[in-house]
């Protein structure tokens, strides 16, 4: 069965780093996400990716964040100044399409430990 | 605001027995999803019931939606101890906004 993979699958960072967070979706579907959780929380969205742009965001997605197709297999996720706060897990996903039937695949996660 | 909740909070039931876990949410939607979630770990999709759907089954789940009640379940029957776990159900609005909205999650233990 396609997986969405994520890498890598625990960072450490201090605080103040550049971090990159990537995600290979399926290589058919076209809506990519980023979700994260805060340990002991439940999943909130960050942001949603389709036809290379955002294309809807949350308030947690502020100028820290970026996210990028840079070629045709990766989505990344930047955190451009790490904050203790910043500290969960971060899952990607991707849909074929969006809309009624629309399955969501979730990748395994990246634990982000800032320090 | 649109949301997903689950009831309760936690679950602890002995194996064997049947567990059943409900959601909530607030505006229409096109689907409602329910995820697995071990200690520490990644989401594992379930089962993804559509608006017009009223009920449906997989293996040991069986998921109903009550889009008059904006309500949902999850039934896990013969509950096994790897069934121990976080479930999340997660919901997408009609309304255009490309997100799920998850809920708290029910945390159930399974005794063996």
């Amino acid at each position: 069965e396609p997986e969405v993979t994520q890498t890598p699958s625990h960072q450490v960072t201090q605080m103040g780093q550049e971090v990159i967070l990537r995600c290979v979706p399926i290589s058919n579907h076209l809506y990519f996400y980023w979700y994260r959780q805060i340990l002991g929380q439940k999943v909130e969205f960050l942001v949603s990716f389709y036809n290379n742009e955002i294309s809807e965001k949350s308030e947690i997605f502020d100028d820290q964040f970026s996210v990028e197709r840079p070629d045709g297999s990766n989505f990344t996720l930047k955190i451009r100044s790490t904050k203790l706060e910043d500290s969960a897990m971060y899952f990607c996903a991707s849909t074929e399409w969006w809309g009624q039937g629309a399955g969501y695949t979730f990748g395994s996660g990246t634990r982000l430990t800032v320090v | 605001s649109q949301q997903g909740e689950e009831d309760p909070q936690a679950l602890s039931i002995q194996e064997g027995e049947n567990a059943t876990m409900n959601c909530s949410y607030k505006t229409s939607i096109n689907n409602l999803q329910w995820y697995r979630q071990n200690s520490g770990r990644g989401l594992v999709h379930l089962i993804l019931i559509r608006s017009n759907e009223r009920e449906k089954h997989s293996g040991r789940l069986r998921v109903t939606l009550d889009t008059s009640k904006k309500s949902s379940s999850l039934l896990i029957t013969a509950s096994r101890a790897a069934d121990t776990a976080s479930y999340f159900c997660a919901t997408d609005s009609i309304q255009g906004a490309q997100k799920l909205v998850f809920g708290q999650g029910t945390r159930l233990t399974i005794n063996p």
